[in-house]
């Protein structure tokens, strides 16, 4: 079974805070993918990556940056963490290539900036 | 830009029945679509996918319908039990095939 793993299900920091949300693939997908969570705006993209030291920017990508120095791995950083920045984070994988390949999402990090 | 509507944020249908769930697209012609679950608390699960070429795709009691006249893919239960309570996201790829774009969902509740 393809496992996608998340860091922390919980995470509670203050403003102006660095913070680090990883997550790790065990399938050597070569796609990974950011995503938030808010209600009544759905799932939004922020980073994803095809490749390692690859990322590119989605559709809110702001107040983000990304790491990729291992194939497995991915890292969401806030350089400083805002309120606005609260919500439940998603990590996701897929394989590569030009196919339709399906993603698989980890469980979530729910993170409260306050 | 391209557009995604899922009409319904909620539906509430009695156990036995056919849920129909709508997903809309705009300003584009997707290649294919996706469909996901999503429990609370949980990441989505993937379900289904139906390319362009393909009126009807079934897995079980699932079935999907994409109709690129309509731009509308229709995602139906057949005897749907409250198990099958979850929110469903439709998610065709954005425009330059790089990425899928998430609907808002659509929140089903059975009851029994």
């Amino acid at each position: 079974d393809v496992k996608v793993t998340q860091s922390s299900r919980y995470l509670v920091k203050r403003t102006g805070e660095k913070v680090f949300l990883e997550c790790v693939q065990d399938m050597d997908h070569e796609n990974m993918f950011w995503y938030r969570q808010d209600p009544g705006l759905g799932l939004r993209l922020i980073y994803f990556s095809y490749d390692v030291k690859m990322k590119e920017k989605g559709d809110i990508p702001e107040g983000y940056s990304v790491s990729r120095e291992k194939k497995e791995r991915f890292s969401l950083i806030l350089e400083s963490a805002s309120t606005n920045q609260t919500s439940m984070y998603l990590c996701a994988s897929s394989l590569g290539g030009t196919g339709t390949y399906e993603q698989y999402f980890g469980p979530g990090t729910r993170l409260t900036v306050t | 830009s391209q557009k995604i509507e899922q009409n319904s944020e909620a539906l509430n249908i009695q156990e036995g029945k056919t849920a129909t769930l709508t997903c809309n697209y705009t300003n584009y012609s997707p290649a294919y679509l996706q469909w996901y679950r999503q429990d609370p608390g949980r990441g989505p699960v993937f379900l289904l996918l139906i390319r362009e070429n393909e009126k009807e795709k079934r897995k079980e009691r699932l079935k999907v319908t994409f109709d690129t006249t309509l731009k509308q893919s229709l995602f139906h239960i057949t005897a749907s039990q409250p198990a099958d309570s979850a929110t469903y996201l439709c998610a065709p790829p954005n425009q330059a095939g790089t990425a899928l774009i998430f609907g808002k969902g659509t929140t089903l509740s059975v009851s029994s």
